[in-house]
């Protein structure tokens, strides 16, 4: 139980191009999401939270414009990079909590390459 | 603000051998979760094992334990018998009870563990 599935698994954009990454909870609600970002050999950087049918909290430093997230439903919650640049190439993950469950199910990550 | 410490970034241990990877953390509150999660190659991240702040009693998963140690704030990760699938990045984590389901996990830096044949 508790699956998240993430797709795609790999992308690649030219620059100036908007990619949008999905992140989908499978066999649960998930009230709220988070996005995280992964520079190689680096631990995960929380970039925003992620609660359904309300805005999203972006962190310190994360340009909310560049970093579009949409959480319409239970179980989806999509991350759009905007005009993106090379600077973006990074991996994603995502991660669900369970309702009442003090834990986290991880997606499996996409890896951006702007070229 | 909480923060959490992995003071060792790489780790070697041979096969059938125990390792202990350590993590400190530093926060005012009182009721919080502490975890551990392994990242193998792959990217995937596992989560190895969780301790909830209010329980004295170590977590134990098979072959992964922990020590927890409340009023240092020390969380550290023993792993016997070791074996090849052990090699991944592991990281310390840690979450604040807020209650309000915006509780969002705090990692560590990491430590790359390697198993040795």
């Amino acid at each position: 139980g508790a699956v998240v599935s993430q797709h795609p698994s790999r992308v690649i954009c030219k620059s100036g191009t908007s990619v949008k990454i999905e992140c989908r909870s499978l066999d649960f609600q998930a009230t709220t999401m988070f996005w995280y970002r992964q520079f190689p050999k680096q631990s995960l950087m929380l970039m925003a939270t992620s609660n359904e049918g309300s805005k999203a909290t972006y962190e310190q430093g994360v340009e909310k414009d560049k970093f579009l997230i949409n959480h319409a439903s239970l179980t989806l919650s999509t991350l759009t990079v905007t005009s993106a640049h090379p600077e973006d190439s990074s991996f994603y993950i995502c991660s669900a909590r369970w309702t009442g469950y003090y834990g986290y199910t991880f997606g499996s990550g996409t890896r951006l390459t702007v070229v | 603000a909480q923060t959490v410490t992995q003071s060792q970034p790489e780790m070697s241990v041979q096969e059938a051998e125990t390792v202990t990877l350590s993590c400190t953390y530093d926060t005012s509150e009182n009721n919080y979760y502490l975890f551990w999660y392994k990242q193998p190659p792959s990217r995937q991240m596992i989560l190895v094992i969780r301790q909830e702040a209010y329980k004295q009693q170590n977590a134990t998963e098979n072959r992964f334990s922990v020590n927890f140690q409340k009023a240092a704030k020390s969380f550290s990760l023993k792993i016997s018998d070791s074996q090849l699938g052990d090699t991944a990045m592991y990281f310390c984590a840690f979450m604040n009870l807020l209650g309000d389901n915006t509780d969002k996990l705090i990692f560590g830096t990491g430590t790359r563990l390697q198993v040795f044949p």
